[in-house]
């Protein structure tokens, strides 16, 4: 009963390149969710999905991209990687009804030098 | 307007005592309320999810709504040092779908 996987847990990555944070859930849950945290400053929404397919922008999106192409599976993209995305980011995932919490990962720990 | 906002604290009780959050809410169609707890360099961990007014007791912990005054609690009776961690509030927005808006957190720190 694996829940949220993400993966890698921790990266360091340089200014200008690129990478995606895997995450993958086995609840079959249709939300799924990508936060970014940064010291003090709670949890922001980057990305969420609603199923397969469809994506739609949260409050943090630039600098960022996802895809849906299954339920389990939702990765984010950085392109052109810079020092203000260092951060802690966090895939969660749901049933979809407003009354069901959200269910979190382990969580990347990202470092942009 | 922040959709949602906490104390920062920290707050610090005595080990034993009642530690009370607090959280308030700007949407007054939310209709789902959760608390998180997250241990340093860990992911939120649910702990409580409250929907109607009143008190939801859970072991230790007690949630408490009041919708009318767009405020959500969380009480933590007999503080344990491994209470000790930071508790995030998360409202689900009707205005915005299923988005969950969080607080940005309340340190609680346990003394023993």
């Amino acid at each position: 009963n694996a829940g949220v996987t993400q993966t890698p847990k921790f990266r360091i990555l340089k200014i200008g390149q690129s990478m995606t944070l895997q995450c993958t859930q086995d609840m079959n849950h249709n939300y799924m969710y990508w936060y970014r945290q940064d010291p003090g400053m709670g949890l922001k929404l980057i990305y969420y999905s609603v199923g397969a397919g469809i994506t739609d922008k949260g409050e943090v999106p630039n600098g960022y991209n996802v895809s849906r192409s299954t339920t389990e599976d939702f990765p984010l993209r950085l392109e052109l990687a810079a020092p203000s995305q260092t951060s802690v980011y966090f895939c969660a995932s749901s049933p979809g009804f407003s009354n069901q919490p959200q269910h979190f990962g382990d969580g990347t720990r990202l470092s942009i030098l | 307007q922040k959709e949602v906002e906490q104390n920062s604290g920290p707050l610090s009780v005595p080990e034993g005592a009642i530690a009370s959050l607090n959280c308030t809410y700007s949407d007054r169609g939310s209709q789902s309320f959760f608390w998180y707890r997250q241990y340093s360099g860990k992911s939120p961990e649910l702990i409580m999810s409250i929907y109607s007014n009143g008190d939801k007791e859970d072991g230790r912990f007690t949630a408490q709504l009041n919708k009318a005054s767009q405020y959500v609690s969380l009480l933590i009776r007999d503080s344990q040092p491994s209470d000790s961690a930071t508790y995030l509030c998360a409202v689900n927005a009707l205005s915005t779908g299923n988005q969950f808006y969080f607080g940005t957190g309340t340190s609680l720190t346990v003394i023993p």
